[in-house]
């Protein structure tokens, strides 16, 4: 069974940083590519930001890019985004999802809140 | 940025009836275009990748068509479980971009 269990969200004070942890497991991790997608308390879907199986490619919204960064070690079969410099409007549920090459995300966890106070 | 604009926002129906819900895209986004259901409290799931391909265990009273800008989610016939928010999403170009959504409430 195909598991996605993010972590790591909490209350922080704007300007703090955070670590968000994505573990994978019930399908080969290297053969994905991942990304992680927000959703604001009672708003729509934001994408984030994607990384290839292999992170040769990495892509952030222009909303988070400078501030956030995507990683992954495929041999722990783990996906993390660091967010820096947080401000009030990255408030959200982030969601991991996977995706064969750059496909349509066909599985997500179940997300982690993220709070930033202002 | 591709803007994904749905219609209705909300589309207040009967269990059995007929769903037809619309995605337009401000530029041609060719067949890359999902559909997602999102229940309150719960992840999004995937229903249709590449404008039509209903994805693994999804009902086949959810079908998707169009190509380019205007796609069209139909749900054939409602069931209570359908009611819901969906999203749709492309992913012709970066950066990807999602709709706003549109509910489906029970009339």
């Amino acid at each position: 069974e195909v598991q996605l269990v993010e972590s790591g969200g909490g209350l922080v004070k704007a300007g703090g940083s955070l670590r968000l942890s994505c573990a994978a497991s019930g399908f080969t991790f290297s053969d994905y590519s991942m990304n992680w997608v927000r959703q604001p308390p009672g708003k729509g879907l934001e994408w984030v930001s994607s990384i290839s199986s292999s992170s040769s490619y990495i892509y952030y919204a222009d909303s988070v890019r400078g501030r956030f960064t995507i990683t992954r070690d495929n041999a722990k079969n783990s996906l993390w985004l660091q967010m820096n410099s947080l401000r009030a409007e990255d408030t959200a549920v982030y969601y991991c999802a996977r995706s064969l090459f750059s496909g349509a995300p066909d599985y997500w966890g179940q997300g982690t809140l993220v709070t930033v106070s202002s | 940025e591709i803007v994904l604009t749905q219609s209705p926002a909300t589309l207040s129906l009967s269990p059995g009836e007929r769903a037809t819900l619309s995605c337009r895209a401000s530029q041609g986004v060719t067949s890359y275009l999902a559909w997602y259901q999102q229940k309150p409290g719960q992840a999004p799931r995937l229903l249709i990748s590449d404008a039509s391909n209903r994805a693994t265990g999804i009902p086949a009273r959810f079908s998707g068509s169009g190509s380019g800008t205007d796609f069209t989610l139909t749900i054939s016939s409602l069931e209570p479980e359908d009611f819901a928010v969906y999203y749709c999403q492309q992913r012709n170009n970066w950066p990807w971009t999602f709709g706003q959504g549109t509910k489906v409430d029970i009339k």
